[in-house]
């Protein structure tokens, strides 16, 4: 049990629609981060939030954005999404001490 | 750039040890992670080490480093068939080991009654 929390868990969506996932993170885990995994990979950092801010990014478009807010919840939002934007998506959270503790993940089908 | 390398598949008898290998191309790396997934699940934190650690035990695992030739490894003891699933190893560069970690893409171990 890592406290914590994605939803929903499974979701379809079409080419060129919008997605939100969120992520519910341990009370005094002021980080949080977002991963992709493809079938078959390993996750790959989207963007990481400190403090409400995004403070690092990974090889991502800006079509993939995201927010942080005061009571330890994030979401993700994908803008017109692709074919290939069919992944597990991670949510992390930590204090900084080193540990990163994930989701079970929101996997999302794009047809 | 960051490049973190594992081989695919492992298979092990119940009750024999368990080394899954790694090596990084990043020096500056200050953390090395392993994580296991199993089949629908996210990531679960095995372990992690810092850059300046040679070995790290906690109960059945060791992780060893070789920061010389950019090596991990995690040996699981006592193998159980509880332990089958994908084994990621990870680094990062940041001093909290919160940021921005790269995976290997993963390890699938298969434990044999």
């Amino acid at each position: 049990e890592t406290g914590v929390t994605q939803s929903p868990t499974h979701l379809i969506k079409t080419r060129g629609q919008q997605v939100t996932l969120r992520c519910s993170s341990q009370s005094g885990h002021n980080t949080v981060s977002w991963y992709q995994q493809a079938l078959g990979q390993g996750p790959q950092f989207i963007f990481q939030y400190y403090r409400e801010e995004e403070n690092g990014r990974g090889n991502f478009p800006p079509r993939f954005s995201g927010l942080q807010f005061p009571n330890y919840s994030s979401e993700l939002n994908v803008n017109a999404l692709e074919l290939d934007d069919s992944a597990l998506y991670l949510c992390a959270s930590t204090t900084g001490t080193g540990e990163l503790f994930f989701g079970e993940g929101s996997r999302l089908t794009v047809l | 750039g960051e490049d973190v390398e594992q081989s695919l598949f492992l298979s092990v008898r119940e009750g024999d040890s368990s080394v899954i290998n790694c090596t990084y191309t990043d020096s500056s790396s200050t953390y090395l992670y392993w994580y296991k997934q199993e089949p629908g699940a996210g990531l679960q934190l095995l372990t992690y080490i810092f850059s300046n650690m040679d070995m790290k035990q906690d109960q059945r695992l060791t992780v060893l480093l070789n920061k010389k030739d950019k090596h991990l490894s995690l040996r699981i003891a006592d193998t159980q068939t509880g332990d089958s699933a994908i084994y990621f190893c990870a680094e990062s560069k940041d001093q909290t080991g919160a940021n921005n970690l790269f995976f290997g893409t993963g390890t699938r171990l298969t434990v044999i009654p």
